[in-house]
């Protein structure tokens, strides 16, 4: 069986702190896509990474594959209130078409 | 583009009742995966559905299933409700041509049974 662990589970930081979620497996994964969800509503796409080694910038976020694609991180520089929320990895595995394996996620707290 | 929507957004039945959710996938994809979101288990694969066909499944009962229409469109339908079928349902398209097409989520389906 599959499975993303994910860490850490909770993180109430101050604004202006940086800080770093990680998703590590035992599988090798296709694509591991990071999501960011807000209470009552869907999973919001953030990143994909395909290739092993590969870092994804988008804006104040960081997101890297690990060189065997079996784990991957998200880092946040200088957190703002707007990034509280619920953030979510999730592996392809090569040939599992339209599965995703989801880690259990990690719930957020900016405070100002 | 509009992006993937789900009707009803909130359903309340009680034990035994069934239940239709669906989903309208993004112009143009082909793949529909459902999820069920739970705090407990959190997001768990339900199956993917691809130009009409169930292409994948998960590890649910059989009282859960589900089809696509040739539009893309999506339903899942729940028998023979228990509480803990209690949930977010979620529904997500790709274009799903491989399998490390990017997903795309909807609202979700906020199901209570009581």
């Amino acid at each position: 069986t599959q499975l993303l662990e994910q860490s850490p589970q909770f993180l109430s930081i101050q604004e202006g702190e940086n800080l770093t979620v990680y998703c590590n497996s035992s599988s090798v994964f296709s694509s591991l896509q990071w999501y960011r969800q807000e209470p009552g509503e869907g999973p919001v796409l953030l990143v994909t990474v395909v290739t092993g080694g590969e870092v994804k910038k988008l804006k104040r976020l960081t997101f890297q594959f690990g060189d065997a694609r079996k784990d991957s991180s998200l880092h946040i520089t200088a957190a703002q209130t707007g990034d509280t929320g619920l953030y979510l990895c999730a592996g392809a595995s090569p040939g599992n078409t339209g599965k995703l394996i989801f880690g259990q996620g990690t719930t957020l707290q900016v405070k100002p | 583009k509009a992006g993937v929507t789900q009707t009803p957004r909130y359903l309340i039945k009680t034990r035994g009742q069934q239940v239709t959710l669906s989903c309208s996938p993004i112009s143009g994809h082909r793949s529909v995966s459902w999820y069920q979101q739970t705090p407990g288990q959190g997001l768990q694969f339900l199956f993917e559905y691809f130009s009409e066909t169930q292409r994948n499944k998960g590890n649910f009962p059989g009282r859960f299933s589900g089809r696509q229409f040739s539009n893309s469109r999506s339903e899942m339908n729940v028998s023979t409700l228990e509480l803990g079928d209690s949930a977010l349902y979620l529904c997500a398209s790709s274009l799903g041509g491989n399998s490390y097409n990017e997903q795309f989520f909807g609202p979700g389906t906020r199901l209570t049974v009581l």
